[in-house]
Order: structure tokens, then sequence, then C-alpha cells
């Protein structure tokens, strides 16, 4: 069955400095795709960024960044230059075949 | 283009009563999906239509809850009766297909006392 694990339920950060959260996940598909998906204190989650498992390259999204190492199912987010409004709750995702299946959050907090 | 829309965003009922939720999609997106999201965890899954059809509830609480997606679009999830542990933020999303990134609406806070 697959899983998705965020070991780190909080973390915090200084403005403007970077920052990265873990994700790992275990499934026995070669083809799937992840996410990691925020969801502000006005609780609408959005996207964030997102990664197909057949794409080498690591995904980019101005200043949020993946780190994704297929072989060890390892999907971390590294933001940068962290502002106020990155403030929030932070999910890891999986999406294969038959299951699309949320990780249990890092809930991350920008200090001015 | 205008976003996953719910009704109501508060509800607050006593036990034992019933409540249902709405929810519409982007349009065009044929897949749908109902989470419960208790404060503090992460999404749990209860259903997900493909069009007008049921992938995946099995995490339904069949006894109680119900859902439906009408003619493939709106969708409504139903709880009779309810229950203390459904307090809950219920979350609607939808996708272009299953796998792709889902848009979130802005989810049904229930209270129930």
């Amino acid at each position: 069955a697959q899983t998705v694990t965020q070991s780190q339920p909080e973390m915090s950060v200084q403005e403007a400095e970077t920052v990265t959260l873990s994700c790992t996940y275990d499934t026995s598909e070669n083809n799937y795709y992840l996410f990691w998906y925020k969801q502000p204190p006005s609780r609408q989650m959005i996207l964030v960024i997102r990664q197909e498992a057949y794409k080498q390259q690591n995904a980019t999204e101005n200043r949020f960044s993946v780190n994704f190492q297929k072989a060890a199912k390892s999907f971390s987010l590294k933001i940068s230059d962290s502002q106020l409004g990155d403030t929030a709750m932070y999910f890891c995702a999986f999406s294969g075949t038959y299951k699309y299946i949320f990780g249990t959050g890092t809930r991350l907090k920008v200090l001015a | 283009e205008a976003g996953v829309a719910q009704s109501p965003r508060y509800k607050i009922i006593e036990k034992r009563q019933s409540v249902a939720f709405w929810c519409n999609p982007i349009s065009g997106h044929a897949t749908l999906y109902w989470y419960q999201q208790i404060l503090g965890q992460g999404p749990k899954l209860l259903i997900q239509f493909q069009n007008n059809g049921v992938v995946d509830d099995s995490q339904l609480p069949k006894d109680r809850f119900s859902a439906e997606r009408l003619k493939g679009v709106d969708s409504t999830l139903k709880i009779q009766p309810a229950k203390l542990e459904d307090s809950a933020v219920y979350l609607c999303a939808s996708s272009q297909r299953g796998a792709y990134e889902q848009y979130f609406g802005p989810g049904t806070r229930l209270t129930v006392t």
C-alpha cells in the first residue's frame, strides 16, 4: 500500500532564509505524480509544485523547488527567500494508479 | 476561470441531526473528491467520482455518509445521523483527471454539538 510520511510536524524559519520540508513515500508503482500543497490559515488548499516520476529534472516554481530522489523515495520541498506569506501547513501528496494520498502535513511559520 | 465552489461555509448541528454539503467543481473537470479534514491532520479521502461513477469510497462510513454526483457536475455529501466525531472541515476538490493536481474549494466547517 502506498504511504506518505512527513516527519516534521512543525518548522520555523526567519524571513529571507531558506527552509527544506521533508517527505518520503512508499510505492511499488513506477509511474506516478508527487505534489506539494499549501494550506494557509484561511484553509483554502493550493498547489505549490508538481513532479512527474518519469522526469529526472527537479521541478521549480519561482522560490519553490523540489529535490526528487526516486530511488530513495524522497521528495523534499525547498523554499528560498522565505516570506511571511509562506506561513501555512504544507502537505506532500502522492498520486498513483489507484490512490491519491496526503501526508500529515508540516506547519511552517516564517518569523519576521 | 471560476474555482471550486462549496456551500455552506459553516454549519453547526446537534448530534443525530442530518446535514448536506454542496460542491460545484471547475468546469470540465471530470474527477471530483470529497475529503474530511480534522483539525491538525491531513485530508482524508471520503469519496472520489470520475464523471458520474464512484472510483473510490473505501473510507466513506456508508452507514451514515452518502454522496452523489448528478450529471457528472455538482455533488452533494450528506451525513445522517451526525456524530460528535464528524466535526471537521469537509473539502471538495476537482481535477481534470484522477492523477493530476487537484483544485480545492474553501471547505465547509462542520461543528456537531
